[in-house]
């Protein structure tokens, strides 16, 4: 079946500090994997996807066929990045969502 | 370009009764999906419609229907309400399947 695991539910670390957001995936074929993101009373809002392979307000994901992960870093978090971060698999024409992790950036 | 709407924003209903929550694309979208997010849950699928043409359906009973309009807007219908059905609601749209864009959501509130 498919599906996506995000182990953490809340992370919490100082400004400055390196971020790792963990995803991992279960999927039968090649992945389109999706990371987004839900700030304080906002819409979720599409972050970053795995084959555009860009960097988006300094965070990147690098895709791990082997180990079926698709983790979200930061070296530097800011203050700003605090927010809810879906993990994202597309199957066909529908998305299947991790059950999220809060992070939580100290100042 | 006001991006994907959704009305209404806010909404409580009474177990048994029918609630019609909609959605309009971004201008050229073609595509409409819909979402029920738990309370502490990823967004679940709930449907997906494309040129007017329902192209998948999740794991949702059939209380829950929708449609998709000419001008791609759509609308989500959810019969005899469950407490259960307490969510947010989200619609997102798309022009080719790809990059998919959320709206903000119907809050549902089955009391």
């Amino acid at each position: 079946a498919q599906r996506v695991t995000q182990p953490e539910k809340l992370l919490s670390v100082f400004k400055g500090a390196p971020v790792e957001l963990k995803c991992n995936y279960s999927y039968s074929g090649s992945p389109e994997l999706f990371w987004y993101v839900q700030y304080s009373r906002q819409r979720l809002q599409l972050l970053l996807r795995h084959i555009s392979r860009e960097s988006i307000k300094g965070f990147t994901a690098d895709l791990n066929k082997g180990e079926t992960s698709f983790h979200l870093k930061k070296p530097f978090a800011q203050e700003e990045d605090s927010a809810m971060y879906y993990c994202a698999l597309r199957n066909t024409d529908k998305l299947i969502f991790g059950t999220g992790t809060r992070l939580q950036v100290f100042p | 370009d006001a991006g994907v709407t959704q009305s209404p924003t806010h909404l409580i209903k009474t177990r048994g009764q029918q609630v019609t929550l909609r959605c309009s694309p971004i201008s050229g979208h073609k595509s409409v999906s819909w979402y029920q997010q738990v309370l502490g849950q990823g967004p679940q699928f709930i449907f997906q419609y494309y040129e007017k043409e329902e192209r998948g359906r999740g794991n949702f009973p059939d209380r829950f229907s929708a449609r998709q309009f000419p001008n791609y807007s759509s609308e989500l219908n959810v019969n005899a309400l469950l407490l259960g059905d307490s969510a947010l609601y989200l619609c997102a749209s798309s022009f080719t399947g790809d990059g998919y864009t959320f709206g903000s959501g119907t809050r549902l509130t089955v009391v």
